[in-house]
């Protein structure tokens, strides 16, 4: 099946520091990728969409001034959280759509980033 | 917007039994349900989905069953194993219609030896 990595696995910054996390999709080209936040034993929460080229879409209630999402290319997206606080620690996820196998809905997901803010 | 349901929060059966796992959806347009399972300190990952011109489908010891009429989907896993056991999460999506999935809040399974 398709593969979509994240890096890093793990990454802890200071706060008011600003950490930046890639989502790449590796042998197929994602049209559409997503960012979502999960907390400890809690659902996945979408974030924001984001097509290659375009700017991203963000979800109620996430700051997009916060929360920066660049798709530059059809393999890669990032996330970057600005001025982090200890509040934004959690595990980030990212899944991509393309056309992988044919089927164009399927979301493959990364294997996530857990930040830890201290 | 969506809002999808997931029952139980937790289940245990003891190895070689079965696990159901239910969940229902709000949007009657929604037409793509997947299931991911989702291990400790790791992304989720896609075990089954179906459409919903789809009534069934089966992968050899999982299967998904969808009700349009009910907006009830459910997983089914035959001949549990240990390995089985983690977070099981239901999805709903409108394909075409921005892709997003609206997750349910997902299921701790434990297969028990």
């Amino acid at each position: 099946g398709a593969v979509v990595s994240q890096h890093p696995s793990r990454v802890i910054c200071k706060s008011g520091t600003s950490v930046k996390i890639e989502c790449r999709s590796l042998d197929f080209q994602a049209t559409t990728m997503f960012w979502y936040r999960q907390f400890p034993k809690q659902s996945l929460m979408l974030m924001a969409t984001s097509n290659e080229g375009s700017k991203a879409t963000y979800e109620q209630g996430v700051e997009k001034d916060k929360f920066l999402i660049n798709h530059a290319s059809l393999t890669l997206s990032t996330l970057t959280v600005t001025s982090a606080h200890p509040e934004d620690s959690s595990f980030y996820i990212c899944s991509a759509i393309g056309l992988a196998g044919g089927y164009s809905y399927e979301q493959y997901f990364g294997p996530g980033t857990r930040l830890t803010v201290t | 917007g969506e809002n999808v349901e997931q029952h139980p929060s937790t289940l245990s059966v003891q190895e070689g039994d079965s696990a159901v796992i239910k969940c229902t959806y709000s949007d009657s347009a929604s037409n793509y349900f997947p299931w991911y399972k989702q291990e400790l300190g790791k992304g989720p990952q896609l075990i089954i989905d179906i459409r919903s011109n789809v009534g069934e489908k089966k992968d050899q010891r999982i299967a998904v069953t969808l009700n349009k009429t009910a907006k009830h989907f459910s997983l089914h896993i035959t001949e549990t194993q240990p390995e089985d056991s983690a977070v099981y999460f239901c999805a709903a999506s409108l394909m075409g219609g921005g892709n997003k999935l609206t997750f349910g809040t997902g299921t701790q399974l434990k297969v028990e030896l």
